[in-house]
């Protein structure tokens, strides 16, 4: 079956760590994109993707680092440099043309102790 | 700027109610809409979406959105909720650049529906 997938569904970290969420697509999107939510607060985008070796900074980029080696895969790596790390992350793709939805992961909630 | 608004945070609503979810959004070009569904702890699946042509949208699980221009609303409606409704809804705006197509999507802080017995 196509689709996103994120690991780990939970994941937990220690204060000052990097941690890194993966993210793999098998839709054959171009575009890929990470956003944090909170609650209350909708969406956020971080950091998108259009294209492989390519990727731009969203809303709220601070904090946060991205590769886009292939095609497949947009992992997120929070650093020691965000301040609030602990939300609830989702991964997304997207054939990356206007009008075209964006397919959703599961999500990986990250709790930093 | 380009924005969307959820007027409602929460909507309570009765097994076998009505129910309206509003969104409005902000914007000086062209737009594509959708509407998304969170079940607690999951990703959000596509409801709907509105690209072009009739202003009427019908989607999944018996829900609907009208696209009204002069109000720039895209309001959600299911005419007889039931208890697996109970979620959080967003409203998403899609906008592409001059240059050239990318889509962003802007996102609403969401609604959410309970229903109840």
């Amino acid at each position: 079956d196509g689709g996103i997938t994120q690991s780990p569904k939970y994941l937990f970290r220690k204060e000052g760590q990097n941690v890194t969420l993966s993210c793999e697509q098998n839709l054959n999107h171009d575009a890929m994109y990470w956003y944090r939510q909170d609650p209350g607060q909708g969406l956020r985008l971080i950091y998108y993707s259009q294209i492989v070796n390519d990727f731009q900074k969203g809303d709220i980029a601070e904090g946060y680092s991205v590769s886009r080696e292939k095609k497949e895969s947009f992992p997120l790596t929070v650093t020691s440099a965000q301040k609030n790390p602990t939300a609830f992350y989702l991964c997304a793709s997207s054939l990356g043309q206007g009008g075209t939805e964006a397919f959703f992961g599961q999500g990986t909630r990250l709790t930093v102790v | 700027a380009q924005s969307v608004t959820q007027l409602d945070s929460q909507v309570p609503v009765f097994e076998e109610a009505p129910v309206e979810l509003r969104c409005n959004y902000s914007s000086s070009v062209s737009v594509y809409l959708f509407w998304y569904v969170q079940y607690p702890n999951q990703g959000l699946q596509l409801l709907l979406k509105y690209l072009s042509g009739s202003t009427l949208v019908k989607g999944i699980n018996g829900f609907e959105a009208e696209f009204n221009k002069s109000q720039t609303s895209f309001h959600l409606r299911k005419p007889s909720v039931h208890i697996s409704d109970t979620a959080e809804y967003f409203c998403a705006v899609s906008f592409t650049r001059v240059s050239g197509g990318y889509n962003k999507l802007i996102f609403g802080a969401g609604t959410r529906l309970a229903v109840h017995p």
